[in-house]
């Protein structure tokens, strides 16, 4: 079975300091993961995707996420905050069939000035 | 192009209207989803076309009608809704299953008022 569990429901940062979401998943399979974000009223933006080719991924506006196969975790960070990043964000795996994809509940970043 | 369309942006129905919402890929995906959100919760999968089958039902019910006329296009045709569907309905469209890592890619959503 496939699950995505993020560990904070809202994050607060003040603006130009580091972000750090956190997801762990549970998986039977070599995992596919991703990490989208969500602004309000907005659809889903794909960020980044892990592929196996490389643990650290680099993805959109900066983030990047790294894959630690021995915590099953897969945490996306930012170096420096932006009022533009706060939004909600999900840490998502795939089924192995590849058509089957089961979100995490959310993790909801507000920016400080 | 990484662009799903979805129309309307907006829906106000009543209980007894029929309506339909629209999706439209040019990606060459052969992937289609469509998905139920409600106010700060995940995004709940609805339906999955794949090869323009319908490959899953998340026991939906039958008040909802999923169609794909083609790869490109997939409609969600809507009749005597209840309150409690008013949300965001998200499409997405993804590469064909077994193509390796496959990532979905998502429209804006249509926001769904049921009076």
């Amino acid at each position: 079975a496939q699950s995505v569990t993020q560990l904070d429901s809202h994050v607060s940062v003040s603006e130009g300091t580091p972000v750090l979401l956190r997801c762990n998943y549970s998986s039977s399979y070599s995992p596919s993961l991703f990490w989208y974000v969500q602004h309000p009223n907005k659809g889903l933006q794909l960020l980044l995707k892990y592929t196996s080719a490389a643990t650290l991924v680099k993805g959109i506006n900066g983030f990047e996420a790294e894959f630690k196969k021995s915590e099953t975790s897969f945490h996306l960070t930012k170096p420096s905050a932006h009022m533009s990043d706060a939004a909600e964000y999900f840490c998502v795996v795939s089924h192995p069939t590849g058509n089957q994809f089961y979100f995490g509940t959310g993790t909801s970043l507000t920016v400080i000035p | 192009d990484t662009e799903v369309t979805q129309t309307p942006k907006h829906l106000v129905m009543g209980m007894t209207n029929k309506k339909s919402l629209k999706c439209e890929q040019h990606m060459g995906h052969r992937a289609m989803y469509w998905y139920k959100q409600k106010a700060k919760k995940p995004p709940e999968l609805m339906f999955v076309y794949s090869y323009e089958k319908l490959s899953i039902n998340e026991s939906v019910p039958s008040r909802f009608s999923p169609e794909c006329p083609n790869s490109s296009l997939l409609n969600l045709h809507l009749h005597a809704l209840q309150p409690e569907d008013s949300a965001l309905y998200l499409c997405a469209s993804s590469q064909a299953p077994l193509a390796g890592v496959i990532a979905q890619y998502f429209g804006p959503g249509t926001r769904l008022t049921v009076l």
